[in-house]
């Protein structure tokens, strides 16, 4: 258990629909990341969110956004959902943008795409 | 970052010690090695990550070349449960970001 948790696990949807992915971190991390794992693409990292404001931002599509909480929490909204969005989704957290500080991953949302 | 290179798959037998190479001959001096695993679907899980010497934790030992263009990733008594896609990353610090870049990774199969 790595201490960083998602909701929800599964989540299927239709084509135009918009939801919402949570990402509880690590206590005590300040970072959090987000990845979007799909079948052709692999593991390819979306963005950064550092103590509440935006740090990195990856592939990430202007359909999606995401924020972070003052709480740390952080969500990833997915909006005019298509079929090529199906993925598992993956949140992760680290104690600092620091040199060395690796990252912990969360066990991920499934989204299916219908 | 730089790019890493790593055979997509390998077998060990369980219990015998698997290694897994990588190659990053273009890495420069602030870059740090890390590995990460990913068992099935699952999210991946941190190894560990070294500079320059080798370092050992309770999972894994990493060794680094002395030009640092290459590592192996050393399981020394690999289980069932080792049975995964093993990633080696090559990560320097910025102040802008610190993503992870995955490549393809080595999928390892341990047979009983």
């Amino acid at each position: 258990d790595s201490g960083v948790t998602q909701t929800p696990k599964h989540l299927i949807t239709a084509t135009g629909q918009r939801v919402t992915l949570r990402c509880s971190p690590r206590s005590g991390d300040l970072s959090v990341y987000w990845y979007q794992q799909s079948l052709d693409q692999g593991l390819q990292f979306l963005i950064q969110y550092y103590n509440g404001e935006e740090r990195a931002k990856g592939n990430i599509l202007e359909r999606f956004s995401a924020q972070q909480f003052p709480d740390l929490h952080s969500e990833l909204n997915l909006s005019s959902l298509e079929l090529g969005d199906s993925a598992l989704y993956f949140c992760a957290s680290s104690p600092s943008t620091g040199d060395a500080y690796e990252q912990y991953f969360g066990p991920g949302t499934r989204l299916t795409v219908t | 970052d730089a790019k890493t290179t790593q055979p997509p798959s390998m077998d060990c037998a369980e219990g015998r010690a698997a290694n897994l190479p990588c190659n990053h001959s273009t890495i420069s001096g602030n870059e740090y090695v890390y590995w990460y695993r990913q068992i099935h679907s699952q999210g991946p899980q941190y190894i560990i990550h070294g500079l320059k010497n080798n370092e050992t934790n309770e999972m894994a030992s990493l060794i680094i070349t002395e030009d640092r263009k290459s590592s192996t990733l050393i399981l020394p008594h690999a289980t069932l449960r080792d049975t995964a896609v093993y990633y080696c990353i090559v990560r320097a610090y910025k102040a802008a970001g610190n993503k992870l870049t995955f490549g393809g990774g080595t999928r390892v199969l341990v047979k009983p």
